[in-house]
C-alpha cells in the first residue's frame, strides 16, 4: 500500500528565509502524481505545485519548487524569499489509480504546520 | 483551474436532525468526487469516492447508512449527515478530480452538532 511521510510535524522560520519541507512515500507504481498542498486557517485546500513522476525535472511555481529524487522516494518542498501569507499547513499527497477502474484517489501526508515570522 | 463550489461552508444542527452538504463542479464535469472528514490539525480522511449514476465507494470504518453519498449528476454530488451526533461535528471536504492530474477542492463545510 502507498504511504506518505512528513516528518516535520512543524516548522517555524523568519520572513525572507527559505524554507525546505520534507515529504517520502513508498510505492510499487511506476507512473503517478505528487502534490504539496496549501491549507491557510481558511481551511480552503490549494495547489501549491504538482510533479509528475515520468519526468525528471523538477517542478517550479514562482518561489517554490521542489526536490523530486523518484529513487529515494523523496518529494521535498523549497519555500524562497518566504512571506507572511505562507504560513499554512502543507501537506504532501501521492495520486494513484485506484485498481479496476478509473478513479484517482490521493494518499495524504500528516502535514507540516510552517509559520512565518515578521 | 477548475471550480468546484461546496455549500454551506458552515452549519449547525439539532443531535438527531440530518443535513445535506452540497459539492458542485461548476465548470467541469466531474464523474468521480470525494469525500473527506477533517479533524483539527490533521490530515484528509477520505470517507468516500462518489461515482456519477452509481453507487458510492466507502471507506472501511465509514458507515453508509449515516453519511449518504449521491451523485445524480455530473456536476453534483451531495452528502447528507443523518440522523447527527454531537461526535459528527467535523470539517467536511468534497474534492474532484479531472482526468486524474489534479484535485480540486471545495471550500470545507463546518458542521458542528448540538
Amino acid at each position: 500500500a502507498q504511504t506518505v511521510t512528513q516528518s516535520q510535524p512543524e516548522m517555524s522560520v523568519q520572513e525572507a528565509e527559505t524554507v525546505t519541507l520534507s515529504c517520502t512515500y513508498d510505492t510499487s507504481e511506476n507512473n503517478y502524481y505528487l502534490f504539496w498542498y496549501k491549507q491557510p486557517p481558511s481551511r480552503q485546500m490549494i495547489l501549491v505545485i504538482r510533479q509528475e513522476a515520468y519526468k525528471q525535472q523538477n517542478a517550479t511555481e514562482n518561489r517554490f519548487s521542489v526536490n523530486f529524487q523518484k529513487a529515494a522516494k523523496s518529494f521535498s518542498l523549497k519555500i524562497s524569499d518566504s512571506q507572511l501569507g505562507d504560513t499554512a499547513m502543507y501537506f504532501c499527497a501521492f495520486m494513484k489509480r485506484s485498481r479496476g477502474d478509473s478513479n484517482y484517489q490521493l494518499i495524504w501526508g500528516a502535514g507540516t504546520k510552517l509559520i512565518i515570522k515578521p | 483551474g477548475a471550480v468546484v463550489s461546496q455549500h454551506p461552508s458552515w452549519v449547525i444542527c439539532k443531535s438527531g436532525t440530518s443535513v445535506k452538504i452540497e459539492c458542485r463542479s461548476l465548470d467541469f464535469q466531474a464523474t468521480t468526487m470525494f469525500w473527506y472528514r477533517q479533524f483539527p490539525k490533521q490530515s484528509l480522511m477520505l470517507m468516500a469516492t462518489s461515482n456519477e449514476g452509481s453507487k458510492a465507494t466507502y471507506e472501511q470504518g465509514v458507515e453508509k447508512d449515516k453519511f449518504l453519498i449521491n451523485h445524480a449528476s455530473l456536476t453534483l454530488s451531495t452528502l447528507t449527515v443523518t440522523s447527527a451526533h454531537p461526535e459528527d461535528s467535523s470539517f467536511y471536504i468534497c474534492s474532484a478530480s479531472i482526468h486524474g492530474t489534479e484535485a480540486f477542492f471545495g471550500q470545507g463545510t463546518r458542521l458542528t452538532v448540538v
